[in-house]
This record gives structure tokens, sequence and C-alpha cells, in this order.
């Protein structure tokens, strides 16, 4: 069974840093490119950034708004995709989801909540 | 830019009656058109992808159409669990992928 499994959430102060994990299983995560999507609450669905295979050149995109301050990144020895975010805004208060990507997302976690707030 | 808009915002179906979402895009995306359902404390679940594919599991009741700017999202026959929020995205333009603003599709 495919699963995604977020982790790292949590209340952090204006200007801060976290890094959120996607811990992967269930199918051969080093062949897979993987993006992260975000969702303010009460909200829509945002593309955050996606990172393809190491295979395919491991190379990053990012949407806009975060270029710059948020970098994707993976490990697939640990079947583990990261996504650090730096210089945290109120407006990216949000819940995180990582999924698979194949242009469109086929699987998705249950995402992690990052609260900014002082 | 690329922007993907959906409409009604809002949609009132009663079970068993069909539901008709619709989702434009402001320039020509093919057929690169996806379809979410989302319920309330869940993450996404893909329907449909290529306009018109329905995803792995998904009832036949769901199905997909468009190709270009103008794209649609019909369940046949709505049951109870269909009640959600429905977002399109397309993955054909940069920005890489645009969700639509969403459908709520509510019990009449």
């Amino acid at each position: 069974e495919v699963q995604l499994v977020e982790s790292g959430g949590g209340l952090v102060k204006p200007g801060g840093s976290l890094r959120l994990s996607c811990a992967a299983s269930g199918f051969t995560f080093s062949n897979a490119w993987m993006s992260w999507v975000r969702q303010a609450p009460g909200k829509g669905l945002e593309w955050v950034g996606r990172i393809k295979s190491n295979i395919d050149g491991g190379t990053t995109d990012y949407a806009a708004p975060v270029k710059g301050r948020f970098t994707i990144s993976r490990d697939d020895s640990k079947n583990t995709l990261y996504l650090q975010i730096t210089s945290l805004k109120t407006e990216d208060s949000a819940v995180y989801y990582c999924a698979t990507d194949r242009g469109y997302g086929d699987c998705w976690g249950q995402g992690t909540l990052v609260t900014v707030s002082s | 830019e690329m922007v993907m808009t959906q409409s009604p915002a809002t949609l009132s179906v009663s079970p068993g009656e069909r539901a008709t979402l619709s989702c434009r895009a402001s320039q020509s995306v093919s057929s690169n058109v996806a379809w979410y359902q989302q319920k309330p404390g869940q993450a996404p679940r893909l329907l449909i992808y290529g306009a018109s594919t329905r995803a792995t599991g998904i009832p036949a009741r769901f199905s997909g159409s468009g190709s270009g700017t103008e794209f649609t999202l019909t369940i046949s026959s709505l049951q109870s669990e269909d009640f959600a929020i429905y977002y399109c995205q397309q993955y054909n333009n940069w920005p890489l992928y645009t969700f639509g603003q969403g459908t709520k599709l509510e019990i009449k």
C-alpha cells in the first residue's frame, strides 16, 4: 500500500524556520517525482514546489510566493522527502501535504499543520 | 499568469441527481487537467487525470470531459459520500501546477 506520512509541523514565530518531513512507503520512492502542496485554513490548495527523481536530475521548482525561502530535498536512502522553510511569514500558516507527482498528485499524505504566530 | 476558475462556488444537489461542475483555464492546457475530491479534515483524493481518465478505484459515476480551456466533472447519481469540495488542477503551463478555487457540493 502506498503511504505518505508528513511530520514536523508546529507553532513557529514569524521569521523562524522549520523542516517538514514526508516518509514514503509502498512504492519505489527513488523513481518518484514529489511535490509539496499547502492549504491555508479554510482556503484552497496551493502548489508549493516539486523535486524530480535523481534519475531525472533531481532538480527543483518552486511557486513564486515561496521561492528563495523554501527548499525541497530528498533522501532516497531513507525514502524521505523534506521541505525546509525559512523566514516564515504569517501567510505561510497552512496544512502542508506531500504528494507523488505525475503532473497530478495521485497519492497524498494526511498533512502536517504549520502555524506561524507571535 | 495561469488561472483556473471553477463554477459555481457552491452547488446544491439532491442525492440521486446529477451534478455538473465546471472549470475554465485562462489559456489552453490541452488535456492536462486533474480533478480532486476533498472532505473536511482529509487530504485531497485524485478522481480524474488527463481530463477524462478515472483514477484507480474511482466509481464510474464520476466522469470528466473537456480540452483546451473548458472542463467538466460530472457525477451521474450523487451518493451521500460525494458531498465534498472539488478542485480542478492544470499541469500544462507555468506555474507548474495551478488549482481552481474549488466548488463545494452540498446536499439540497
